[in-house]
Parts: structure tokens; C-alpha cells; sequence
């Protein structure tokens, strides 16, 4: 079956620093991977994502890229902001069958702090 | 575009009784999804409905769950004699077609004392 795993929490950072946040994952076939940002009394949001292998996704100055060979989507950030304080869900969706449904790591916190 | 509306935000109920929950998508959207996530873990599938089709149930939804989505617009999910285990965030999301993102609204946190 599909899993997700992610570095466990929680991160926590002083502005500025770089951030990397590793994400494994097991699928059969050819997923999509996705990180979503859960911050405080929000919902779920798509922060980038990548379909095929050596894609980079970015968005907001993060960025991950799709590695087949290590099965990985580590997500990174050169300088963070206190601002980027949220929980970080890596996620994939399988090709074929169910490709409507998510599987999600258990989230990573992280703290900036100024 | 108001995003995903779920209510009610948080339920606090007694064992036993039963539950109901609201899901307003996107007005566009056609693919509508539940989700649960519990503590310290990443949210969990429980259902997708394409319209008012409910094409999958997960194995984690016990006969006591049942979810509808009449006329395709918005979804109810009904918790039947709620258990102590049932306390999650309960989340609903959805898409425009199946490769767009999906929206997810901001839950609805449910109590079972």
C-alpha cells in the first residue's frame, strides 16, 4: 500500500535559517507528491507540488524535488520567516485506480522564532 | 470563491448520541472529499463523491458513518452512536476534476465525552 513518512517534529528555527524537512514515501506506480501548510486555526493548503520524476515544485520560496531513485520529496527553504510557523503535511496520490484520494505523512511542526 | 465551508467548527457530544456535520464545497466543484485526522497524525481518506455519487468508502468509516451529497452540491456525514474514538478533526475538501488541487475547509473538531 501507499505511505508517506516525514521527519518528525517538532522544527524549531530562528528567522532566516534554512529549513529542510525530509519526506520518504511508498507507492506502486507513478504518484504525484504534494506538500500541503496547515497554519494555526486554518485549513489544509497546497503549497507546491510535482507530478513526474526531477519535477521541482515551488512556491512561497519553497521548493521540493520529485527524487525516484531515493524515493523523496524533501521540502526546503533557504531563509524561513516567522510567518512560515505551520504544520507541513507531505502527501501523494497514486495514477490509476484511486487517484482521488490523498495519502498523507503525520505532519511536522514548525516554530520561527525572531 | 468563499472557499470550503464546513460547520458546524467544533462539536462536544455525549457517547451514544448521534452527529451531523455540513459540507458546503466550492460552487464549482464537482469532487468532494472527507478526510479524519486525529492527533499527531496526517489526515486519513474516508470518502469521495463525484456529484452525488459516492464512489469510494473507506474501511476506516464503520456502518455507524454514512455520508450524503444530495443534488451534488453540498455533503452531509452522520456519525451514528458516537464512540470515544470518534473524537477527530473531521475534514471535507474538493476539486474542480481529479488532477486540480484540492480545497480543503477548516474542519470540524468533534468531542466524544
Amino acid at each position: 500500500g501507499n505511505s508517506v513518512t516525514q521527519m518528525e517534529g517538532p522544527v524549531t528555527l530562528s528567522e532566516e535559517a534554512f529549513l529542510t524537512i525530509n519526506c520518504t514515501y511508498t507507492a506502486t506506480g507513478y504518484p504525484s507528491l504534494f506538500w500541503y501548510v496547515q497554519y494555526p486555526g486554518e485549513g489544509l493548503q497546497l503549497l507546491l507540488k510535482a507530478t513526474k520524476a526531477d519535477d521541482k515544485g515551488s512556491n512561497k520560496g519553497f521548493e521540493a524535488t520529485y527524487r525516484k531513485e531515493t524515493t523523496s520529496f524533501h521540502l526546503e527553504k533557504g531563509s524561513v520567516q516567522v510567518s512560515d510557523s505551520a504544520v507541513y503535511f507531505c502527501a501523494l496520490r497514486n495514477s490509476g485506480g484511486s487517484n482521488y484520494k490523498l495519502t498523507f505523512g503525520k505532519g511536522t511542526l514548525l516554530t520561527v522564532n525572531p | 470563491d468563499t472557499g470550503v465551508s464546513q460547520d458546524p467548527r467544533h462539536k462536544i457530544t455525549k457517547r451514544g448520541q448521534n452527529v451531523t456535520f455540513r459540507c458546503d464545497p466550492i460552487s464549482e466543484h464537482n469532487r468532494l472529499y472527507w478526510y479524519r485526522q486525529t492527533l499527531g497524525q496526517g489526515p486519513e481518506f474516508l470518502t469521495y463523491f463525484q456529484n452525488e455519487a459516492q464512489l469510494e468508502k473507506s474501511r476506516l468509516l464503520s456502518d455507524r458513518f454514512s455520508a450524503e451529497r444530495p443534488k451534488g452540491s453540498f455533503s452531509t456525514l452522520e456519525i451514528q452512536r458516537t464512540e470515544q474514538g470518534d473524537s477527530a478533526m473531521y475534514l471535507c475538501a474538493s476539486s474542480y476534476n481529479i488532477d486540480s488541487p484540492l480545497h480543503f475547509g477548516n474542519g470540524t473538531r468533534l468531542t466524544v465525552t
